[in-house]
This record gives C-alpha cells, sequence and structure tokens, in this order.
C-alpha cells in the first residue's frame, strides 16, 4: 500500500529556532498533501493544504508565515515552523493522497512531535 | 462537510466484535463515510470507506444504513492491539481534506 514517511519523528529545540519537517510520499506522487497539528488529548486540527507547484492554502487562524509549507516536488513537502515558541509544541503529522485498491484515499505520516524549550 | 456524531469511547472484550456506531444524519448524496484510527503518538490509519453499499476489507466491515444516515464499523474480533481512537468522518472523497471530530475511543480489555 501507499507509504507516507515524515522525518524526524521528534524533535527538541530552543525557543527561536526554526524547524523543518519533511514530509515524503515513498511509492505514489502526491499533488496535494496536508498538514495537521494535534495538542495532546486533543483532536488533528487542519493547518494547510499544500499544492505542488503552488502556494500553500492556510486555514483560518493559522500564520503562514510561521507556518512555511513548500511542496516542491510530487513527493515531498515540508513545513518550517519559524521562530518557534514553547507554545508551538505540539504533534504535527502529514498526509497525502495516493491510490490503492479501491480508489484514493488519504495516507498519513507517522507525525512528528515538537517539544520547545 | 457533514458532522459526525460518535459516541467518547467504549470497551469490548478481547476476541468479541467491536461495533463502532457513527451518525451523520445531514450527509449529502457525494460524500463517503470514511473511518480511521489512531493508536497513541502515531499517525492515522486508513481502515475502511464506503458511500452506500456495506463494505469489508481485511481490517475491518462498514455497514451504512439505507438512509446513510448511520453507519457502523465492525472489527470481527478485537484485540489488545486494536485499542485506538477511531474517527468517523464524511467527505467528498480523497480530494476534500479531511476534518476529524473527537472520535471514539474503542478500549480492548484482555
Amino acid at each position: 500500500g501507499a507509504v507516507v514517511s515524515q522525518h524526524p519523528s521528534w524533535v527538541i529545540c530552543k525557543s527561536g529556532t526554526s524547524v523543518k519537517i519533511e514530509c515524503r510520499s515513498l511509492d505514489f506522487q502526491a499533488t496535494t498533501m496536508f498538514w495537521y497539528r494535534q495538542f495532546p488529548k486533543q483532536s488533528l486540527m487542519l493547518m494547510a493544504t499544500s499544492n505542488e507547484g503552488s502556494k500553500a492554502t492556510y486555514e483560518q487562524g493559522v500564520e503562514k508565515d510561521k507556518f512555511l509549507i513548500n511542496h516542491a516536488s510530487l513527493t515531498l513537502s515540508t513545513l518550517t515552523v519559524t521562530s518557534a515558541h514553547p507554545e508551538d509544541s505540539s504533534f504535527y503529522i502529514c498526509s497525502a493522497r495516493g491510490t490503492t485498491g479501491r480508489g484514493e484515499k488519504l495516507f498519513f505520516g507517522s507525525g512528528t512531535q515538537l517539544s520547545v524549550l | 462537510d457533514a458532522k459526525t456524531t460518535q459516541p467518547p469511547s467504549m470497551d469490548c472484550a478481547e476476541g468479541r466484535a467491536a461495533n463502532l456506531p457513527c451518525n451523520h444524519s445531514t450527509i449529502s448524496g457525494n460524500e463517503y463515510v470514511y473511518w480511521y484510527r489512531q493508536i497513541h503518538s502515531q499517525g492515522p490509519q486508513y481502515i475502511i470507506h464506503g458511500l452506500k453499499n456495506n463494505e469489508t476489507n481485511e481490517m475491518a466491515s462498514l455497514i451504512i444504513t439505507e438512509d446513510r444516515k448511520s453507519s457502523t464499523l465492525i472489527l470481527p474480533h478485537a484485540t489488545l492491539r486494536d485499542t485506538a481512537v477511531y474517527y468517523c468522518i464524511a467527505a467528498t472523497g480523497a480530494n476534500s481534506k479531511l476534518t476529524f471530530g473527537k472520535g471514539i475511543t474503542l478500549s480492548v480489555r484482555p
């Protein structure tokens, strides 16, 4: 089946630094990827839709200058948390649309736990 | 996308069938019912999806009522590894973004 690889799985950084998270579709091409954020004991919240070769579409309330998304190829999207602060500590998850078996579905990466000190 | 409603939690005994209900009374004709699950600290895992016919795969069965206002995910023989949060989502297809609700926490007891 389709596999989405997300890296790193966890990262600890100092306040004020930037962190880049990669999301790769390993055996399929993904023109669209989605980035989610999840706080402890809460559900996933969609942050943005990443489109290959064009600007990402951000959900209301998500700062596009803080969460930079680049989708430069059909297999790679990156999320950069700029000038991270402790309140940005969260579980970040990407997903990509792939085709396998019955039609298309979204596959998810394993997530990245970000801790900002 | 239509809103879905799920009980907050349920449990079942290992080896027994787990029946997870979901209400989606405002679902539109072109919206599918998707089920994903999330084991602690991992990304969601696709389980199954359907439009109006019942579906079965190696993981589960999906039973959709004739009026499509509700559905049930069935794990035929639950194991301890099936303990997770299960999300029922109504969406027009993989082209659309998936909006996650609170899901239902399934606890499988030995």
